[in-house]
């Protein structure tokens, strides 16, 4: 059964701190992604990475940047946190297509930022 | 550039009804779909995809490539489908998500 773990469920930050978010997965997966999640906008792919130390811009990378220095753990970092960055964010990941189909992706629980 | 629009924000029905949640979506090339759910205070996870052609608790969709959607139907709603529903794209390895449609199944 996929297992995917993040640091924490609530965070609350102040405006300008340095933010840690923390996912870790125990499937031995290729593939890691952080969205934030929304109401009305959806989910929203910030980064995504495919191997360890690769990564790529999702739609909305801006404020944020990642970490993916073992398979299994990938790090959302907010340089300097502001009140726009108040959401849910969640991690997920995948095994790489081995096909032409793409894999299932298995989510976390998330974590709830509030920055005041 | 790819995007996918689910036009309902909210949608309420009483049990035993049939519900159709929409999703419409634009990209150049061959579409992969795929329908995630998120019931309440449990995780996101994949209701469905459009390659495996399956029904799921009584979900299906059928991809429609003249009018690009994606419908997710039931001909029966039950109370325990109450949930968020996310329409999905594929593109290349990641996923391109619409905004999400909030059923709720009165009793």
């Amino acid at each position: 059964d996929v297992k995917v773990t993040q640091s924490s469920r609530y965070l609350v930050k102040r405006t300008g701190e340095k933010v840690f978010l923390e996912c870790v997965q125990d499937m031995d997966h290729e593939n890691m992604f952080w969205y934030r999640q929304d109401p009305g906008l959806g989910l929203r792919l910030i980064y995504f990475s495919y191997d360890v130390k690769m990564k790529e811009k999702g739609d909305i990378p801006e404020g944020y940047s990642v970490s993916r220095e073992k398979k299994e753990r990938f790090s959302l970092i907010l340089e300097s946190a502001s009140t726009n960055q108040t959401s849910m964010y969640l991690c997920a990941s995948s095994l790489m297509a081995s096909g032409p189909w793409v894999n299932e992706q298995f989510f976390g629980p998330g974590t709830r930022l509030t920055v005041l | 550039a790819q995007r996918v629009t689910q036009p309902e924000k909210l949608l309420s029905v009483f049990k035993g009804a049939p519900v159709e949640l929409k999703c419409n979506y634009s990209y150049s090339g061959s579409p992969e779909l795929f329908w995630y759910v998120q019931y309440s205070r449990q995780r996101l996870q994949l209701l469905l995809r459009h390659i495996s052609r399956e029904s799921i608790k009584g979900f299906t969709a059928d991809l429609n490539k003249g009018e690009t959607s994606f419908h997710l139907k039931k001909p029966f709603a039950q109370e325990e489908d109450s949930a968020m529903y996310y329409c999905a794209l594929r593109g290349g390895n990641m996923l391109t998500f619409g905004g999400g449609t909030r059923l709720m199944v009165k009793p």
